[in-house]
């Protein structure tokens, strides 16, 4: 089965700089990355996506790339504002395959 | 988005008894719903997969006498934690996919969580 790894763990990042989170996935037929900003004890909601007919995608602050052949992808937040601070998951899912494979997570801090 | 209602957003019960967990979608037609596991600090791990009207499909290691699941409608599944014991507190997440969305790209929606403390 799919298996997502997710480095690093834990971020901090001063206010104002960029952060960057990098996922690997090991299924060659994953072809949906969804990435999902989990602030506590509130449900995980999608930040932005990708899809495997594309490299990047930028939304505003956020963007994603994703290198099929080397299979990884990583999440670019730039100008990161305290509001940014939660628990960031990158997820990968197969085409056909109705299951998301979540990886272990990172908690991005933003320094005032 | 898609909205998703889970019910109740916290719950405390005694060991050995059992709780019931609501998940709705509310303004879409859930054709496959998910349901997730969440230790502090940690990934969302998922336990199964339901689709209305058949069995769940759960996840290796997952117990499926002790986690009940019913996908009755397409917009209602359960999770019933069965004698529930300590170490089956945690965080319990449902999602849903909208089944009218066509494409394999469909976005997964989740609902609040339900917190389950077993004292």
């Amino acid at each position: 089965g799919e298996n997502v790894e997710q480095h690093p763990s834990t971020l901090s990042v001063q206010e104002g700089d960029s952060a960057v989170i990098k996922c690997t996935y090991s299924d060659s037929a994953s072809n949906y990355f969804p990435w999902y900003k989990q602030e506590l004890g509130k449900r995980p909601q999608l930040i932005i996506d990708i899809r495997s007919n594309v490299g990047e995608k930028k939304d505003q602050r956020i963007a994603v790339t994703l290198n099929k052949t080397a299979k990884h992808f990583s999440l670019h937040i730039t100008e990161t504002q305290p509001e940014d601070s939660a628990v960031y998951f990158c997820a990968a899912r197969a085409f056909g395959n109705e299951k998301l494979t979540f990886g272990t997570g990172t908690r991005l801090t933003i320094i005032p | 988005g898609a909205v998703v209602s889970q019910h109740p957003s916290w719950v405390i019960c005694k060991s050995g008894t059992s709780v019931k967990i609501e998940c709705r979608s509310l303004d879409f037609q859930a054709t496959t719903m998910f349901w997730y596991r969440q230790f502090p600090k940690q990934s969302l791990m998922l336990m199964a997969t339901s689709n209305e009207g058949s069995k769940a499909t759960y996840e290796q290691g997952v117990e499926k006498d002790k986690f009940l699941i019913n996908h009755a409608s397409l917009t209602l599944s359960t999770l019933t934690v069965t004698s529930a014991h300590p170490e089956d507190s945690s965080f319990y997440i449902c999602s849903a996919r909208d089944g009218g969305v066509a494409g394999d790209y469909n976005e997964q929606f989740f609902g609040p969580g339900t917190r389950l403390t077993v004292l």
